[in-house]
């Protein structure tokens, strides 16, 4: 079975500030993983997706993420944090032959101060 | 910009009543999916369909029952609300060569 861990509901940073946010995976197949971010009172919005191709992940929004089997890590970070990153951020995975049925992580909360 | 569209945005139900949860996408995507969200919690899918005339149970237990007779549209029923279904619940559909999911902004439902 699939599981995603999000360590820490919450983060907060300064503006201008590294962010990361942790991801853990549990998968016993290669797996698809994704960073989605839901902004208030929006939908969800694809980040950036792993699909087996380079393991460092070039998103939206200056959003990176890196892929590494040896931790079954997929850390989400970008260099300077900016107000507008104020969001809740989850990470999802899922099985290559359904690429449509996500687990998804708790998520974290991303807040930036001034 | 995503096209799928949800109704109602909010809605506050007696317990008893029946309830339809609106998702349409224009799109022509043919896989379309159902979340439920608890603040705080992740995401759950209660109910996914590929086509026309499939629907399938998600991951989560669901007292919800869906229906696709049309491509574009994806109505969540609940026969009887109880407060228990309070929640988030989230639309999002897909095509079936590109994995990438477009999300509805969610139907925040409370039941008194």
């Amino acid at each position: 079975a699939q599981s995603v861990t999000q360590l820490g509901s919450h983060v907060s940073v300064s503006e201008g500030a590294l962010v990361l946010l942790r991801c853990n995976y549990s998968s016993s197949v290669p797996p698809y993983l994704f960073w989605y971010v839901q902004y208030p009172n929006q939908g969800l919005q694809l980040l950036l997706k792993y699909t087996s191709a380079a393991t460092l992940v070039k998103g939206i929004n200056g959003f990176e993420a890196e892929f590494k089997k040896s931790e079954t890590s997929f850390h989400l970070t970008k260099p300077s944090a900016h107000m507008s990153d104020a969001a809740e951020y989850f990470c999802a995975v899922s099985d290559r032959g359904n690429t449509g049925k996500l687990i998804f992580g708790q998520g974290t909360t991303l807040q930036v101060k001034p | 910009e995503a096209d799928i569209y949800q109704t109602p945005r909010y809605l506050v139900i007696g317990t008893g009543k029946k309830i339809t949860l609106e998702c349409s996408q224009t799109m022509g995507h043919d896989k379309m999916y159902w979340y439920q969200q608890d603040p705080g919690m992740e995401l759950h899918l209660i109910h996914y369909s590929y086509g026309v005339n499939s629907t399938e149970k998600g991951d989560l237990s669901s007292e919800s029952t869906v229906s696709r007779i049309r491509t574009e549209h994806f109505p969540l029923t609940l026969e009887s609300a109880r407060p228990s279904h309070t929640s988030q619940y989230l639309c999002a559909s897909s095509d079936r060569v590109n994995e990438k999911l477009f999300f509805g902004s969610g139907t925040q439902l409370s039941v008194l």
